[in-house]
């Protein structure tokens, strides 16, 4: 059972556009909501994160939006650029578990940016 | 720091041959976990742990085993490989109660089961 399902599972987009993508998550406990970002041959990387309480946050270029009635939130990336080509993830940790810092990930968004 | 380290970077393995994945951290941090990426499937928590001594199943749990007998190195191991159990293994770690919760990814180890 997918706890966290994401969407789309690939996108190209041109230079200087706009990237979204969308996550949908089941279980109301989730009260962490991080983007990560993976290059090839490399561990996944933090890239932002969100929790409930706020609609959206901003850092740079990139730009969580979430809808907390919906259980939807999405990544947003401005003016994408080459360099953003890589393998997307979201992901939500549950409140209070006792299991510490235990995320659940969605399956991935592998996005290629043309020059 | 080193940060998460993981060796081999690459295995081959036979069908029922055993063996460990290392993972290690410097960082100090109590919660250490094992995660497998498959296309599509995104990445699957195997086994982690909260702390030395301390360790607990995830999703997909089957055919692996963990132990943390210090706060710096979280093993996995594989008792009998299977070639459904081709893929990319990533060890992570992050601090166990923080306002963050960010997780540190190490490079991963790419097996491959013959």
């Amino acid at each position: 059972q997918q706890q966290v399902k994401q969407s789309p599972q690939s996108l190209i987009v041109q230079k200087g556009g706009i990237s979204i993508i969308n996550c949908a998550y089941e279980n109301t406990a989730f009260d962490y909501f991080p983007w990560y970002q993976q290059f090839p041959g490399k561990g996944p990387a933090l890239l932002i994160a969100i929790r409930p309480d706020v609609s959206e946050k901003k850092e740079g270029r990139f730009t969580i939006s979430f809808n907390k009635s919906a259980k939807q939130f999405s990544l947003h990336i401005m003016d994408s650029q080459p360099g953003d080509s890589a393998t997307y993830f979201c992901a939500a940790k549950k409140g209070r578990e006792t299991s510490g810092s235990r995320l659940t990930f969605g399956e991935g968004t592998q996005l290629t940016v043309n020059p | 720091n080193a940060g998460v380290t993981q060796t081999p970077k690459f295995q081959v393995l036979k069908t029922g041959q055993s063996m460990t994945l290392q993972c290690a951290q410097d960082m100090n941090h109590e919660y250490m976990s094992w995660y497998r990426q498959d296309p599509g499937m995104g990445l699957r928590l195997i086994h982690y742990s909260v702390g030395a001594g301390i360790t607990d199943q995830g999703e997909v749990p089957n055919g692996y085993n963990v132990s943390r007998s210090t706060t710096e190195d979280f093993p996995l191991r594989l008792l009998s490989a299977a070639p459904s159990q081709t893929s990319v293994y990533f060890c992570a770690s992050s601090f166990r109660d923080t306002h963050s919760y960010e997780q540190y990814f190490g490079p991963g180890t790419r097996l491959t089961v013959t």
